[in-house]
């Protein structure tokens, strides 16, 4: 079975920096996603991760540890456009996704 | 451009009736999937296909089936629909099962009465 768990809801101020984790127990791993949706919208693709470590994308990193089944997705400089849902999915040639985290940033 | 299309973007029916949900997507890909979301549980993986004539079944297939005829297409359909299937659902599509970066269609809202 497949275990995909992150916090429900974070809030953070414009200009800050917010981490939102990710922990998994998976029957499979080819590797992890992270997708951004905003509201009433459909889901678009933010990184992916197949090796340990850290990917930096501008303003967005993402990190992972196959060996502790953790990832997080790091936020900088926020900005009110980035008030949306993050989803972390891990891979296993279909995709198993969390519940999401609703990021709200404040002003 | 490319791009993944589904429709109708809003439904709503009866208790008991079959529904059709439509997805078409032009990146010739050869993977498609069918997701619902509902508050607090996030995508789950309804049915999936990685070919024409493949179809398999994911975590909530039960009330749902596809079929696949060409790369194109894979309809949703609701044999008998029941309110606990009022649900937003998103198809999306892959080109690799390596990477399997998924392109999500708009959605479409159905609500079973």
């Amino acid at each position: 079975g497949q275990n995909i768990d992150q916090p429900t809801e974070m809030t953070a101020t414009e200009g800050a920096i917010v981490q939102i984790n990710c922990t998994y127990q998976t029957s499979g791993f080819n590797g992890l996603f992270w997708y951004q949706q905003h509201a009433g919208e459909a889901p678009t693709f933010l990184s992916y991760n197949v090796l340990d470590g850290l990917e930096e994308k501008g303003r967005f990193s993402s990190f992972l540890s196959r060996s502790k089944g953790y990832s997080y997705l790091l936020l900088k400089e926020l900005q009110m456009k980035d008030s949306a849902s993050y989803l972390c999915a891990v891979n296993d040639y279909k995709l198993s996704f969390g519940a999401g985290t609703t990021v709200t940033v404040r002003a | 451009d490319a791009e993944i299309t589904q429709s109708p973007r809003h439904k709503i029916t009866e208790t008991g009736r079959q529904v059709t949900l439509a997805c078409h997507q032009t990146w010739n890909h050869n993977n498609m999937f069918w997701y619902r979301q509902d508050l607090g549980h996030g995508l789950r993986l309804i049915h999936y296909s990685y070919g024409v004539q493949d179809t398999n079944k994911g975590e909530v297939s039960d009330g749902y089936s596809v079929s696949r005829s060409n790369t194109e297409d894979l309809p949703l359909t609701l044999e008998s629909a029941a309110s606990s299937q009022t649900s937003v659902y998103f198809c999306a599509s892959s080109e690799s099962l390596g990477d399997n970066e998924q392109y999500f269609g708009p959605g479409t809202r159905l609500t079973v009465t």
